[in-house]
């Protein structure tokens, strides 16, 4: 199974609502990162969170770490439709990668 | 900056064709790690290459195989191709391994 766990699988809000997906993850980590992909396009990346940190924002992002639960949150506020994207979170596991969960999709509607 | 570059940008073989994919790393950038995205199973990590070492290796098959090469460019190679393969493989960026990593556009394999 992955280190990073996304909730929920899916996700449709309508425009300017907020959203947010979680993410838990299994073994301690140093940071954990949030990345956005357009369909069908590459990953890119939106904030990185430190282990010593427990909560970072990035304009209209909020991202919250609670490493006792091993779980972290993203919110989108005042979503767009150009929001729409699947999100996913990675995790520095053991070694020298990134592994990142199975990912939010995130349908904002106009 | 250039960003990271992948190429093709589409491909399609038959099986037991091979295939060669092709990075090129953001300037400055000596870790590059591809992955294979598929409906599926997801976001699934190959390996990841630091000044031409490959340094770590996901759960593939060895009919995936990859190099670095002293400018830092990639290539990714499957041998012996299945219909399974037909993936969009991402090649990313890193000044390490675990940090922020910077995505190419990737390359859609179609194996028929």
């Amino acid at each position: 199974s992955q280190q990073g766990e996304e909730d929920p699988q899916a996700l449709s809000i309508q425009e300017g609502e907020n959203a947010t997906m979680n993410c838990s993850y299994k073994t301690s980590i140093n940071n954990l990162q949030w990345y956005r992909q357009n369909s069908g396009r590459g990953l890119v990346h939106l904030i990185l969170i430190r282990s010593n940190e427990r909560e970072k924002h990035s304009g209209r992002l909020r991202v919250t770490l609670d490493t006792s639960k091993k779980s972290s949150s993203l919110l989108i506020t005042a979503s767009r439709a150009a929001d729409t994207a699947s999100y996913f979170c990675a995790t520095d596991a053991a070694g020298n990668k990134l592994t990142f969960g199975g990912g939010t999709r995130v349908l904002v509607k106009p | 900056k250039a960003g990271v570059t992948q190429t093709p940008r589409y491909l399609i073989k038959t099986r037991g064709q091979q295939v060669t994919l092709s990075c090129s790393p953001i300037s400055g950038h000596r870790s590059v790690s591809w992955y294979q995205q598929t409906p599926g199973q997801g976001l699934q990590f190959l390996f990841e290459y630091f000044s031409e070492t490959q340094r770590n290796k996901g759960n593939f098959p060895g009919r995936f195989s990859g190099r670095q090469f002293s400018n830092s460019r990639s290539e990714m190679n499957v041998s012996t191709l299945e219909l399974g393969d037909s993936a969009l493989y991402l090649c990313a960026s890193s000044l390490a391994a675990k940090n922020i990593q910077y995505f190419g556009a990737g390359t859609r394999l179609s194996v028929l």
